[in-house]
C-alpha cells in the first residue's frame, strides 16, 4: 500500500525558513517522480515544484522559484522542501505526491498534507 | 504556461442525475490531462488520467473524454459520496497547471 507521510508544518514568521519533510513506502521510490502541491486556505489546487526519480531534474512553479527548494534522499525513500524567505501568500496546506510516471505526469497518490503558516 | 479553465465554477445536482463538468487548455494538450475529486479537510484522490483512464479503484460512473483543449468529466449517476469539489490538470508542460475547480453540491 503506497503511504505518504508529510511532517515539519507549521507558523513561522514573515522571512523566515521551514523544511518539509514526506517519508514515502509501498512503491520504489527511485522509479518515481515526486511532487509538492499547495492549497491556499479556501483557494485551489497550486502545484509548486516536482524532481526527478534519480533527484537530477528539478521544476518550480514562478511564484516559488529562487525561495523553495525540491530534493529527495532515494536511500531513505524521502521527498523534501526547504522552503525560504516566506511570506503570507504561502500559507497554505502543503502536499506531498507521487507521479503516475517517470517524467511529467499526474499525481496518483497524495499525503494527508502539512499546514504551513506564515504570520507574524 | 498552459492555462485551465473549468465550468461550471459550482452545480447543485440530485443523487442520481447525470453531472458534467468542462475543463478547457489554452493550448493543445493531447490527453495529458487528469481529473481530480476533493472532498473537505481531505487530500485530491486521482479519477481520471490521460484524459480518459479511470484510475483503478475508481467507480465506473466516473468517466472522461476529450483530446486536444477540450475535454468533459461525466458522473453517469450521481451518489451521496460524489458531492465534492472536482479539479482538472494538465500534465503535458511545466509548470503543471489545474482547473480553477467545481463544486458540486446538494441540490
Amino acid at each position: 500500500e503506497v503511504q505518504l507521510l508529510e511532517s515539519g508544518g507549521g507558523l513561522v514568521q514573515p522571512g523566515g525558513s521551514l523544511r518539509l519533510s514526506c517519508a514515502a513506502s509501498g512503491f520504489t521510490f527511485i522509479n518515481y517522480v515526486m511532487s509538492w502541491v499547495r492549497q491556499a486556505p479556501g483557494k485551489g489546487l497550486e502545484w509548486v515544484s516536482t524532481i526527478s526519480g534519480s533527484g537530477a531534474n528539478t521544476y518550480y512553479a514562478d511564484s516559488v522559484k529562487g525561495r523553495f527548494t525540491i530534493s529527495r534522499d532515494n536511500s531513505r525513500n524521502t521527498l523534501y522542501l526547504q522552503m525560504n524567505s516566506l511570506s503570507a501568500e504561502d500559507t497554505a496546506v502543503y502536499y506531498c505526491a507521487k507521479g503516475r510516471g517517470t517524467s511529467v505526469s499526474c499525481a496518483d497518490y497524495w499525503g494527508q498534507g502539512t499546514l504551513v503558516t506564515v504570520s507574524s | 504556461d498552459i492555462q485551465m479553465t473549468q465550468s461550471p465554477s459550482s452545480v447543485s445536482a440530485s443523487v442520481g442525475d447525470r453531472v458534467s463538468i468542462t475543463c478547457r487548455a489554452s493550448q493543445g494538450i493531447s490527453s495529458r490531462l487528469a481529473w481530480y475529486q476533493q472532498k473537505p479537510g481531505k487530500a485530491p484522490k486521482l479519477l481520471i488520467y490521460g484524459a480518459s483512464s479511470l484510475q483503478s479503484g475508481v467507480p465506473t460512473r466516473f468517466s472522461g473524454g476529450g483530446s486536444g483543449t477540450d475535454f468533459t468529466l461525466t458522473i453517469s449517476s450521481l451518489q451521496p459520496e460524489d458531492f465534492a469539489t472536482y479539479y482538472c490538470q494538465q500534465a503535458a508542460s511545466f509548470p503543471l497547471t489545474f482547473g480553477g475547480g467545481t463544486k458540486v453540491d446538494i441540490k
